[in-house]
């Protein structure tokens, strides 16, 4: 598996603003995403974080909304941007390992936070 | 798109009986299906996970089995205790769209001692 560490874990912000989560990772992996986890609700991806490029987004996510980072190959940025109550959610990174021959995808603790 | 489907989406159940939650997914070209544990204010936790060319997979008091004919697979808990109330989700992923998960809505268990 691999140990994820995810920066704030829980935030308060003012509609307008903006956060950056942070995701770090103790290995190196290929892939990394963003899920949102809206209240009592499921878990819906919002994009790939691919190193080196743009990240690939999901349809109803645009990058200007939530732009994303990856600048190497253990930690990735989200921002929520111009922030509503609407998007009042846990984001959650998670990483694809090759674990006994096949890929297995694990997740941080998640960001937990509220819009006001 | 792929789409899951699980139910229940509440099950109570009594310490040391089995409980049993079942998902079903439109993409017959899926190929994955990871099971997973989300205790209240964690992440979720990858329990267990099966592919498509298995049709059953045991670890200790946990169990999944995937019908590909039928798109269904089912998580099952055997002589379930306190410590295993929590929401559980199932996912769908294929291998073109290597690690996304389709989730589905989740179940929340809850064992009473």
């Amino acid at each position: 598996s691999a140990v994820i560490s995810q920066k704030p874990s829980r935030d308060i912000c003012q509609r307008g603003t903006s956060l950056t989560i942070q995701c770090q990772v103790d290995s190196q992996v290929t892939m990394m995403f963003w899920y949102r986890q809206q209240p009592g609700q499921s878990l819906t991806l919002i994009a790939t974080a691919n190193q080196g490029s743009e990240a690939t987004y999901e349809s109803g996510f645009v990058i200007d909304k939530f732009p994303i980072s990856r600048p190497n190959l253990t930690f990735s940025t989200l921002t929520v941007s111009n922030m509503s109550p609407e998007d009042s959610s846990i984001y959650l990174c998670s990483v694809d390992i090759s674990s006994r021959g096949s890929n297995e995808q694990f997740f941080g603790p998640g960001t937990r936070l509220t819009v006001l | 798109g792929e789409n899951v489907e699980q139910h229940p989406s509440t099950l109570s159940v009594q310490e040391g009986d089995s409980a049993v939650i079942k998902c079903t997914y439109s993409d017959s070209a899926s190929n994955y299906f990871p099971w997973y544990k989300q205790e209240l204010g964690k992440g979720p936790q990858l329990i267990i996970d099966i592919r498509s060319n298995v049709g059953e997979k045991k670890d200790q008091r946990i169990a999944v089995t995937l019908n590909k004919t039928a798109k269904h697979f089912s998580l099952h808990i055997t002589e379930t205790q306190p410590e295993d109330s929590a929401v559980y989700f199932c996912a769908a992923s294929k291998g073109d769209s290597w690690g996304k998960l389709q989730f589905g809505a989740g179940t929340q268990v809850v064992v009473t001692p």
